[in-house]
C-alpha cells in the first residue's frame, strides 16, 4: 500500500463555514506534510508534522489549523477562510522524520471558497 | 534562503524528440535534487532524484545531471511519448540538514503524436 488517501477531493464553502480536510497514510511514514498549490504554480509548504510534533508551520493564518491525532492521519481545519484560499491542498508524507527523501503525495483536495 | 528557478516554462515536442528541463539553485549547502511529474488532477509524484555526490543518474528514457560548481542541473527524456505530458517540478533541499524542498516553478510539456 503505496498511497496517501485525501477527502473531500472536492469542497466548496462559505466564508463564514467551518470544514475540515482529511488525509491518511499507511506506508509507516513519521513526517506529513500540508502543501497549499494555486493553479500553474509549484506546491508552497504549509505546515510538516514529524513523529506527530508540527515541526515547520511556514507563517500560515490562523484560519488554518493542523491536527495530527496519529502517524497516520493529518487534518486541516478551516475557518472564517477568504476567496483567495481557493487553491489545490496537497497532502504528503516521508518515511523519515527529518524532512528528507521521497515525498509521496495525494491526489489533493480542491477547495474553493465564496 | 534557497531559490530555484526552472526554464522553460512551457515545451513542445514532438513524439520521439528528446526533451530538456533545466534548473539553477542558490544555496551551495543543497545537496538533494528530485524532479516530480505532476499529471492533471494528480499530485506530484517523483520521478528521479540525484544527490551532490553524483553527476549523472539515468532511469530507462529518463536521466538528470547535476554541475555543482555552476550549481544546475538538468532534467533529460529521449523517446518522448504523449504519457510524458505533464507538468515537471525541479527542487532542491539540504539532505543531511533535513530542510524542506524548494520547488521551481514548473515546467509544462506537451508531447504531440
Amino acid at each position: 500500500d503505496t498511497e496517501v488517501t485525501q477527502t473531500p477531493k472536492h469542497l466548496v464553502m462559505g466564508m463564514t463555514n467551518k470544514k475540515s480536510l482529511k488525509c491518511e497514510q499507511h506506508m509507516g511514514h513519521r513526517a506529513m506534510y500540508w502543501y497549499k498549490q494555486k493553479a500553474k504554480k509549484p506546491p508552497e509548504l504549509m505546515f510538516v508534522y514529524s513523529y506527530e510534533k508540527l515541526s515547520i508551520n511556514e507563517s500560515v493564518p490562523s484560519r488554518f489549523s493542523p491536527e495530527c491525532p496519529n502517524s497516520s492521519l493529518l487534518n486541516l481545519h478551516l475557518h472564517a477562510l477568504q476567496p483567495e484560499d481557493s487553491a489545490l491542498y496537497l497532502c504528503a508524507s516521508s518515511q523519515g522524520g527529518g524532512l528528507t527523501g521521497e515525498l509521496f503525495f495525494g491526489e489533493g483536495s480542491r477547495l474553493t471558497v465564496l | 534562503g534557497e531559490n530555484v528557478e526552472q526554464h522553460p516554462s512551457t515545451l513542445s515536442v514532438q513524439e520521439g524528440d528528446s526533451a530538456v528541463i533545466k534548473c539553477t539553485y542558490s544555496d551551495s549547502a543543497s545537496n538533494y535534487f528530485p524532479w516530480y511529474k505532476q499529471e492533471l488532477g494528480k499530485g506530484p509524484q517523483l520521478i528521479i532524484d540525484i544527490r551532490s555526490n553524483v553527476g549523472e543518474k539515468k532511469d530507462q528514457r529518463i536521466a538528470v545531471t547535476l554541475n555543482k560548481t555552476a550549481k544546475h542541473f538538468s532534467l533529460h527524456i529521449t523517446e518522448t511519448q504523449p504519457e510524458d505530458s505533464a507538468v515537471y517540478f525541479c527542487a532542491a533541499s539540504d539532505y543531511q540538514a533535513g530542510t524542506a524542498l524548494i520547488f521551481g516553478k514548473g515546467t509544462t510539456l506537451s508531447v504531440s503524436s
